[in-house]
C-alpha cells in the first residue's frame, strides 16, 4: 500500500530536548516536505527537498533541521524544541520532481513542547 | 500579502445545500499549480484536484466541481446537495516556481472549516 509514514504520532517533550521525527515513504517520490499546521494559520512549510541530499528552506525553517540521505527518509530535527514549536506536523512526497504534482501526507505528528 | 487567501473561515450549511469555497492567489509567474486538499475530523490530508495555469477549463466530479478563473485569480469549489460527510477544513494551495530555481513552492491558504448539519 502507497504510504507515508511519520513516527511518533504523539509526542510530549520538554523544552530543549532533541527530539527526531521519522518520515518514510514508499513511492519512489523525489520530493519530499515538512509542514506545521497550526490553529489559524493553516499549514506552513518548513523545508523541502527535491531529491537526495537536496533540502531547502520553506516558510519556517527556523528551529528545525532536516537531512535527505536516502530517497524514502525525510526526518524532521529539533535540536532544542521550545514551546512555540507545539503544532502537528505533516510529512508530504510527491511525485513531481519539482513539487508540481499531488501531494500524499502522513497522518500527522502532534508535538507539544512542555 | 498572503498568495492564497481563504476569506471564508467557517461555513456552516444544511444538509442538501450547495455550498461555494472561496479561494483567491496571487503570484506573478506564468506557470503555476492550483490545488484542493480536504481534513476530515479524522486529521489526514487527503488530495481532491490539481490544476495548472494553462487550463482554465472546469472540472466536475460527482458532487465536486472547481471554477478555475484567471481573470479574477479565483480558483473556487463547489459542492452541490452537501452531505455531512463532507464536514472537513478544505485547504486551496497554490505551487510557483521558486526564485527561478527550478523547484515548486506549494503555499496553503488558511483553510475553511466547512460544518454540514443535518
Amino acid at each position: 500500500e502507497a504510504q507515508v509514514t511519520q513516527n511518533p504520532r504523539y509526542l510530549i517533550t520538554v523544552t530543549g530536548k532533541k527530539l527526531t521525527v521519522t518520515c518514510s515513504q514508499n513511492m519512489n517520490h523525489e520530493y519530499m516536505s515538512w509542514y506545521r499546521q497550526d490553529p489559524g494559520l493553516g499549514l506552513r512549510q518548513i523545508y523541502y527537498s527535491m531529491n537526495v541530499e537536496v533540502t531547502d528552506k520553506g516558510d519556517v525553517p527556523e528551529g528545525y533541521k532536516v537531512s535527505r540521505k536516502e530517497k524514502r527518509n525525510f526526518p524532521l530535527i529539533l535540536e532544542s524544541p521550545s514551546p512555540n514549536q507545539t503544532s502537528l506536523y505533516f510529512c508530504a512526497s510527491g511525485s513531481g520532481a519539482t513539487g508540481t504534482g499531488e501531494l500524499f501526507f502522513g497522518e500527522g505528528s502532534r508535538l507539544t513542547v512542555l | 500579502a498572503q498568495k492564497v487567501t481563504q476569506a471564508q473561515t467557517e461555513i456552516s450549511v444544511v444538509e442538501k445545500e450547495d455550498v461555494t469555497l472561496d479561494c483567491v492567489y496571487e503570484t506573478r509567474d506564468t506557470t503555476y499549480y492550483l490545488f484542493w486538499y480536504k481534513q476530515p475530523p479524522s486529521g489526514e490530508l487527503v488530495f481532491l484536484i490539481r490544476r495548472n495555469s494553462f487550463d482554465e477549463q472546469n472540472e466536475i466530479s460527482g458532487r465536486y466541481s472547481w471554477n478555475f478563473q484567471k481573470s479574477t485569480s479565483s480558483f473556487n469549489f463547489t459542492i452541490t446537495a452537501s452531505q455531512v460527510v463532507d464536514s472537513a477544513v478544505y485547504f486551496c494551495a497554490l505551487s510557483e516556481e521558486d526564485s527561478g530555481a527550478g523547484s515548486y513552492q506549494l503555499t496553503f491558504g488558511k483553510g475553511t472549516k466547512l460544518s454540514v448539519i443535518p
